[in-house]
């Protein structure tokens, strides 16, 4: 089947600092993705979608200036998180919908990114 | 706006037992169905999804479930549960195929040898 890769699995920064979180379509064309935040023990919540060559769409409550979100080519996505703070810290994974005879939603792998 | 319940937090079976985890959805239209399954710190692996058509739907690792529309209810079941099956499981919902996904809070299932 399609394959989402995320990149990197894990990331540890200090505060302050900014972190890139990059989502990519191995072997499709994907003109959306979409990023969840997945605090310990709990549920995906969406954080936004990303468009290709368009603004990505924040979902409610989500500081966009805080998350920045690139999606400049059909394979490519980016979450940023600038300036980073403890309460950042959680599981940031990307899905991207490949549209083949029956579409389906696939998952990159996650990154788990600690804010020390 | 749509959103998805599952009612069990923690649920603990013995290897070989059955196994059925709840899902309540809430949407307005037609939903699309998925359940996925998550192993600790990994990503989503799909079971199976739910569009339209025959509502017991049958998916990867012997689990199936059954949409029925009068409870708003998609269920996940498996006749019989092996060690490998503890995970956490998520119930979500759609408006499309290729849609931003609603999950529920997720289902916790521990495997006893």
């Amino acid at each position: 089947g399609a394959v989402v890769s995320q990149h990197p699995s894990w990331v540890i920064c200090k505060s302050g600092t900014s972190v890139k979180i990059e989502c990519r379509s191995l072997d499709f064309q994907a003109t959306t993705m979409f990023w969840y935040r997945q605090f310990p023990k709990q549920s995906l919540m969406l954080m936004a979608t990303s468009n290709e060559g368009s603004k990505a769409t924040y979902e409610q409550g989500v500081e966009k200036d805080k998350f920045l979100i690139n999606h400049a080519s059909l394979t490519l996505s980016t979450l940023t998180v600038t300036s980073a703070h403890p309460e950042d810290s959680s599981f940031y994974i990307c899905s991207a919908p490949y549209r083949g005879q029956n579409t389906e939603a696939f998952f990159g792998q996650g990154t788990r990114l600690t804010v020390v | 706006a749509q959103s998805v319940t599952q009612p069990d937090i923690h649920i603990t079976v013995s290897e070989g037992a059955s196994l059925e985890l709840r899902c309540n959805y809430s949407y307005g239209a037609t939903p699309y169905l998925f359940w996925y399954v998550q192993s600790p710190g990994q990503g989503l692996q799909l079971l199976l999804k739910y569009f339209s058509g025959d509502t017991l739907v049958q998916g990867i690792k012997g689990f199936e479930a059954e949409f029925k529309r009068s409870q708003s209810s998609f269920n996940l079941r498996k006749p019989s549960v092996h060690w490998s099956d503890a995970a956490e499981y998520f119930c979500a919902v759609a408006a499309g195929t290729a849609s931003k996904l609603t999950f529920g809070t997720g289902t916790r299932l521990q495997v006893t040898l």
